[in-house]
């Protein structure tokens, strides 16, 4: 059973600040990585996808994966309270394995 | 381009009823997923579809669970009869390109059984 681990939180950011997403996954033969932002009653949103290890940037938004350490995270430069959702990492194996989610982590940007 | 549509967009059935969500994917996409999501969840795989075929459909709870993608664009998903316990949030979403490429969500159908 493959498993994705994220801390439920709430975490809690000030406005401007950098906010700092983690998760972890079992699988080591992951070679897919995905964040989707989902606000209250509206369904996930792609934020980013990585693939290598490394860092990966888009806008405010810098994904980190490594693979030895099984482990992928988000960050979110300049945060802002729009940012304020519930944050999914998924990870998707080789071969036919679908998308594995994680129980999401709640962010709080505080003003 | 338009996105992942779903209908209902909610609804609410009393235990041991039928219900059937209905999902359309985004153009070109062949690879449909059905999610449950519950409530402080990430969302679940029901079952995923290639084209026509489902792929995987091992968290499919298939005594009351059906799915279907005739000619490989739409689906429905149907629970026959409902249990209090299905209520969630049902997620559909395609992909262009199967596994590893992104997933697009539709608005999901929350289902209330009563």
């Amino acid at each position: 059973q493959k498993e994705v681990e994220q801390n439920s939180g709430p975490l809690s950011v000030p406005e401007g600040a950098i906010a700092s997403l983690n998760c972890t996954y079992s699988d080591r033969g992951s070679q897919s990585f995905f964040w989707y932002r989902q606000y209250s009653g509206k369904s996930p949103e792609l934020i980013m996808f990585i693939y290598s290890n490394g860092d990966k940037e888009d806008g405010r938004f810098t994904a980190q994966l490594n693979k030895a350490s099984q482990y992928v995270s988000l960050l979110i430069r300049d945060s802002q309270p729009s940012d304020s959702a519930t944050y999914l990492c998924a990870v998707s194996g080789g071969g036919a394995d679908g998308l594995t989610f994680g129980k999401g982590t709640h962010l709080i940007i505080q003003p | 381009e338009a996105g992942v549509v779903q209908s209902p967009r909610y609804k609410i059935i009393e235990k041991k009823q039928p219900v059937a969500f209905w999902c359309n994917p985004i153009s070109g996409h062949n690879t449909l997923y059905w999610y449950l999501q519950n409530l402080g969840q990430g969302p679940e795989l029901l079952i995923r579809y290639e084209n026509e075929e489902a792929v995987d459909d091992s968290q499919l709870p298939k005594d009351r669970f059906s799915a279907e993608r005739l000619k490989g664009v739409d689906s429905t998903l149907k629970i026959q009869p409902a249990e209090l316990g299905d209520s969630a949030v049902y997620l559909c979403a395609s992909s262009l390109a199967g596994v590893g490429s992104p997933l697009h969500f539709g608005n999901g159908t929350r289902l209330t059984v009563t």
